[in-house]
């Protein structure tokens, strides 16, 4: 079984730069999630779908960060300026049960 | 609220010897557990989960934990570390009163000498 896609492995941007992020679930899983892992610390909900519905994104910077899920299969994750702490690795996730699988992640760079 | 707490950022083994990694949380609701895995440039690995069925939860690779809801801690073991379990663990709650969302420990980082 193919598990959860994401690209790019790796972004490097200057601040105010956009940036966009791709994620594949796992077919067939309905909720999609998208975390970002800031260096040192553990992983932070930022937006969670239900099919192609926001179920919580209320940890998303929404002035900034935007995502969509428009046919409920993948998923882009968007930074539109990217500021220098918005360095991190972006998680993709999908869940089947009360089991969430992640993808390897994007890891951006801001200068 | 839910909240999770990893005791410690950075535990040192010897190879052969127990492994303790250690976790206390905080939930209104009955809370769901986990223990998740992250090797260097490598995805996140569930090691284990506590869903409210036994307190001794046994995981891949050996891992168990234990749900002690007096203590309200899931502390993670392992008799006998080997090199490849270095990498760092995430103590993980979730709730399916909150639609599945889960709230991440800061992460401990395990290293094992040879």
């Amino acid at each position: 079984e193919a598990g959860v896609a994401q690209s790019p492995r790796y972004k490097i941007i200057e601040k105010r730069q956009s940036v966009a992020f791709w994620c594949n679930p796992i077919s067939g899983h309905a909720t999609l999630y998208w975390y970002q892992q800031i260096l040192g610390q553990g992983p932070k909900l930022l937006i969670q779908f239900q099919n192609n519905g926001v179920v919580d994104d209320s940890q998303l910077p929404k002035d900034r960060f935007s995502a969509e899920r428009l046919k409920g299969v993948d998923s882009t994750l968007k930074i539109q300026p990217a500021k220098l702490e918005d360095s991190a690795v972006y998680l993709c996730a999908s869940s089947f049960m009360d089991e969430q699988f992640f993808g390897p992640g994007t890891r951006l760079t801001v200068l | 609220a839910q909240s999770v707490t990893q005791l410690d950022s950075h535990v040192s083994v010897s190879e052969g010897t127990p492994v303790l990694l250690r976790c206390n949380y905080s939930s209104s609701y009955s809370p769901s557990l986990f223990w998740y895995v992250q090797h260097p440039n490598k995805g996140l690995q569930l090691l284990l989960k506590y869903t409210s069925a036994a307190t001794l939860v046994k995981g891949i690779n050996g891992f168990e934990a234990e749900f002690k809801k007096s203590e309200t801690s899931f502390h993670l073991t392992k008799p006998s570390a080997h090199m490849s379990d270095a990498a760092e663990y995430f103590c993980v709650v979730g709730s399916a009163n909150q639609g599945g969302k889960l709230i991440f420990g800061q992460g401990t980082e395990l290293s094992v000498k040879p």
